[in-house]
This record gives structure tokens, C-alpha cells and sequence, in this order.
């Protein structure tokens, strides 16, 4: 799987949109983008995914840049509860075997009051 | 609502003794995972299993161990607890699909071996 590169830690303040970048420069045609956060003390919670397009759903919207070597996970109002460890993750298509995630160390966000 | 429940949130065993971990979904999924999480290293695949009585080896199996005798359920077992076993453990389970992964997690349980 492709490795990505994401910052330790963001604040934001609250209302704000929150930018979260990920660099994934070795990323392969068929390997997709996911963005999962962690809450404290909870377990990991799914937010998007995508492969080549935008896409947007009623957490969060991503931007996959053209050559799809990084992307960025949008947040477009951000309130006190998103404050969370963002993980980006990178890819292949799933298949019989091998539906496993490999997460890194993620960004803290924190949402500033 | 989808759940994946934890048979504990918190744990607490001595070096030596076995150590069952039970996680249960509702969601009739395939997959199930076993990840544990530790503070910079984030969350590290222990085992997964993608039927009944069905099971792969994760990224760091050793010492540990895995049953799944029905579909809902997935345990993890440490056969001789370690010091260096302290850790946050984390179920997932997925449906089996093409094209994506979508893994729902349950709360997590915190072990500690003293």
C-alpha cells in the first residue's frame, strides 16, 4: 500500500472550514483514498473515500488533486466535537483476502472555541 | 444503527494469565478484524477473519491468538499474558464487497497486565 505523509497536528477555530492535508506521492492507479477519525476514547469512525473524483457526503468533503499524488479532507464548519485524529489512508481496490487498513499516526485536529 | 460491541472497556490481568477478548457485530458482516493501538505507534492489524472458523495473520500475531465459531463473533486470546501486551485493542468488522472498505470499529478495550 501506498505510505502517506500527513501533518502531526491543526487547530481550527470553531465555524471555520478545516484543511486537512495528506500526501500520498506514490500513490497506484487502482488504490484509493479513505479518511477515518478517532475520537478519544472511541474507536476509529469512517468519513469518505475516494479514488480519482471529489467527493462529498454529509461529514466532509474530499479533493483529490489531478495527479492524485495528495488530497485534502474538508470539514466545512467545524464545531467542538470534530476535534479528533484524522487518518489518512491509501489503498488497493478491496478483494477477497485483503480488506485490510493500515493506519498511520494520523493529525490531531483541535477545534478551537 | 450498526454496532460493534467490546466485551470490555477496561481489563485488568496479571503476566502469565490467558486472556479472552470478545467482540460481537450485529451487522451480519464477513470480516472481522483484531488491531491494537499504541500511543505513536497507531493502530497495528493483530489478526482478521473473513469467514467462520476462518482466519488470516495480521501485521503482529505473535502471541496472540484468534477464534470465530459464528459469524457475529470474533475473540482474541492471549495464551500467556505479557507486560508488553498493555495496550488498547480495537474490533472491526466489514462486509465483504468489491471496490471499497468501509470498517466499522467498536469502542475499544483497555488492557492492562501488571
Amino acid at each position: 500500500d501506498a505510505k502517506t505523509t500527513q501533518p502531526t497536528s491543526m487547530d481550527c477555530a470553531e465555524g471555520r472550514a478545516a484543511n486537512l492535508p495528506c500526501n500520498h506521492s506514490t500513490i497506484s492507479g487502482n488504490e484509493y483514498v479513505y479518511w477515518y477519525r478517532q475520537i478519544h476514547s472511541q474507536g476509529p469512525q469512517y468519513i469518505i473515500h475516494g479514488l480519482k473524483n471529489n467527493e462529498t457526503n454529509e461529514m466532509a468533503s474530499l479533493i483529490i488533486t489531478e495527479d492524485r499524488k495528495s488530497s485534502t479532507l474538508i470539514l466545512p464548519h467545524a464545531t467542538l466535537r470534530d476535534t479528533a485524529v484524522y487518518y489518512c489512508i491509501v489503498r488497493p481496490r478491496t478483494n477477497f483476502g485483503n480488506e485490510k487498513l493500515t493506519f498511520g499516526t494520523g493529525t490531531r485536529l483541535t477545534i478551537i472555541p | 444503527d450498526v454496532k460493534v460491541t467490546q466485551s470490555s472497556r477496561y481489563l485488568v490481568k496479571r503476566t502469565g494469565e490467558k486472556v479472552f477478548l470478545e467482540c460481537v457485530q450485529d451487522m451480519d458482516h464477513e470480516n472481522m478484524f483484531w488491531y491494537r493501538q499504541d500511543p505513536g505507534l497507531g493502530l497495528r492489524l493483530i489478526y482478521f477473519s473473513y469467514d467462520v472458523k476462518m482466519k488470516e495473520k495480521g501485521d503482529i500475531p505473535e502471541g496472540y491468538s484468534v477464534s470465530r465459531e459464528k459469524k457475529e463473533r470474533f475473540s482474541l486470546i492471549l495464551e500467556s499474558a505479557s507486560t508488553n501486551q498493555t495496550s488498547m485493542y480495537l474490533c472491526a468488522s466489514s462486509l465483504r464487497q468489491e471496490l471499497y472498505n468501509e470498517q466499522f470499529f467498536g469502542p475499544g478495550t483497555r488492557l492492562t497486565v501488571l
